[in-house]
């Protein structure tokens, strides 16, 4: 039981380029959302979605993709690459039954670099 | 605009002392209030929760303190151990409806060291 599971771990980008963070949880979880994590700024919601095939816009979605074809990986895509989305990129599951207050397992993240 | 407020932004705090960490939040609808740990290189991971009906949860060395009307919350590490430095994050959601899901809401972090 691998829990959620980030690919890459590093990365390093030019302006411009685009990239797919790839992100897998084997808990069967149905929801799953995507945080940027900047200092001092805690966790910020980008994408989520609450089963296959249903996403929705966090706090800061500019700039990013995201598709849900499968219970099991959410990726995030990066259109174009900007130095401002230099961060560490966390991806997230959890059960999808109200009321909403388990636990929200983490990935290991994804750190992003962009030059 | 930061709607989880969480001070401070670090904390030295003596084997065996106290680590009090604060969370301010704006948005009524919140109704789900965990805290999460983080070490250096890993992703968050849940240490306790607590819900509005309750003033007080404890688990172990961890306290969460809630105070509804002042929208108030906070985290008490007691006889802190050097293995309790890391980064902790308040957060907020809602449990109910549309805008559930946990869709976390999370504070700017606190560093702790605790000194040996």
């Amino acid at each position: 039981n691998a829990g959620v599971t980030q690919t890459p771990k590093f990365q390093v980008l030019k302006t411009g380029q685009s990239m797919t963070l790839q992100c897998a949880q084997d808990m069967n979880h149905e929801y799953m959302s995507w945080y940027r994590q900047d200092p001092g700024m805690g966790l910020r919601l980008i994408h989520y979605s609450v089963g296959a095939g249903i996403t929705d816009q966090g706090e800061v979605p500019n700039g990013y993709n995201v598709s849900r074809s499968t219970t099991e990986d959410f990726p995030l895509r990066l259109l174009s690459a900007a130095p401002s989305q230099t961060s560490v990129y966390f991806c997230a599951s959890s059960w999808g039954r109200e009321p909403m207050n388990t636990e929200a397992f983490f990935g290991q993240g994804t750190r992003l670099t962009v030059v | 605009q930061q709607q989880v407020k969480q001070s401070p932004q670090s904390l030295i705090v003596q084997k065996g002392g106290i680590s009090i960490i604060n969370c301010a939040y704006e948005n009524t609808a919140f109704d789900y209030f965990p805290w999460y740990q983080q070490f250096p290189g890993k992703g968050p991971a849940l240490l306790i929760a607590i819900r509005p009906d309750v003033s007080e949860k404890k688990e172990g060395r961890f306290t969460i303190s809630f105070n509804k009307s002042a929208k108030q919350f906070s985290l008490h590490i007691m006889d802190s151990q050097p293995g309790d430095s890391a980064t902790y994050f308040c957060a907020a959601s809602m449990r109910w409806g549309k805008a559930a899901g946990n869709k976390l809401t999370f504070g700017g972090g606190t560093r702790v060291l605790v000194k040996p």
